[in-house]
């Protein structure tokens, strides 16, 4: 069955990082990006990365946002640092064959919170 | 990267046609065929309905159909049903490896 299954949700303080997982089932080799959905808000394109581990990401988010791949786990990480309660999130992971998000993981929540 | 511009709200009655405009610019909807549209019920992880500006994936009915013209997407749903009522988002390449969604649209089925 082809499923993206995330990791559980997270509270932080302000000033933290948070790492979020994405185990693949059912394929492997994709491009994966990732979305967050801000609570009330829209949906946010945060960047990707590819089977080689290169990776492209939102200029917002460019200096505190790393994502990696663990092949052997069919894994992907999203980790986002220098919290802030604007970080407070829905974090989706995506896979994208060619030009759509076409399987996407059930969502982590991030709340970061003093 | 500035969000792309989706109407706050949709409404039609059943068996009714409503279409979602999605404005960019001619650097991201203007530039490429590379606009998707995706269905989002509240609390859910959003679902692909268009890619490539017209495409369906498999399984999506042909109720919904994509457009674009100029900087301008447009996703139309026809005979509208109860369970289209949802939150419609559009999303474009737009170059260098970046991508933008819009703001979003609720559909509300009268």
């Amino acid at each position: 069955q082809v499923q993206l299954v995330q990791s559980g949700a997270e509270v932080k303080k302000p000033g933290a990082s948070v790492k979020v997982s994405c185990k693949a089932s059912g394929f492997n080799g994709y491009y994966m990006h990732w979305v967050r959905q801000a609570p009330g808000q829209g949906l946010e394109w945060m960047g990707w990365i590819n089977p080689k581990n290169g990776s492209n990401y939102a200029q917002k988010f460019q200096g505190r946002l790393t994502m990696t791949r663990d092949t052997s786990a069919n894994t992907a990480y999203m980790e986002l640092g220098r919290l802030t309660s604007d970080d407070t999130a829905v974090y989706y992971c995506a896979r994208v064959p060619a030009w759509g998000m076409d399987v996407w993981g059930q969502g982590t929540t991030v709340t970061v919170s003093s | 990267q500035s969000a792309l511009t989706q109407p706050p709200s949709a409404s039609g009655s059943p068996g009714q046609s409503v279409t979602i405009s999605c404005t960019g610019t001619s650097s991201d909807v203007g530039a490429y065929n590379y606009v998707s549209w995706y269905q989002q019920y509240p609390g859910k992880a959003p679902k692909l309905m268009i890619y490539d500006v017209t495409k369906r994936p498999s399984g999506v009915p042909d109720r919904f159909s994509g457009s674009k013209s100029g900087n301008t997407a447009s996703l139309t749903v026809s005979g509208l049903q109860a369970e289209d009522e949802a939150y419609y988002y559009c999303c474009s390449y737009a170059g260098s490896n970046k991508f933008v969604f819009g703001t979003g649209t609720k559909v509300t089925v009268l």
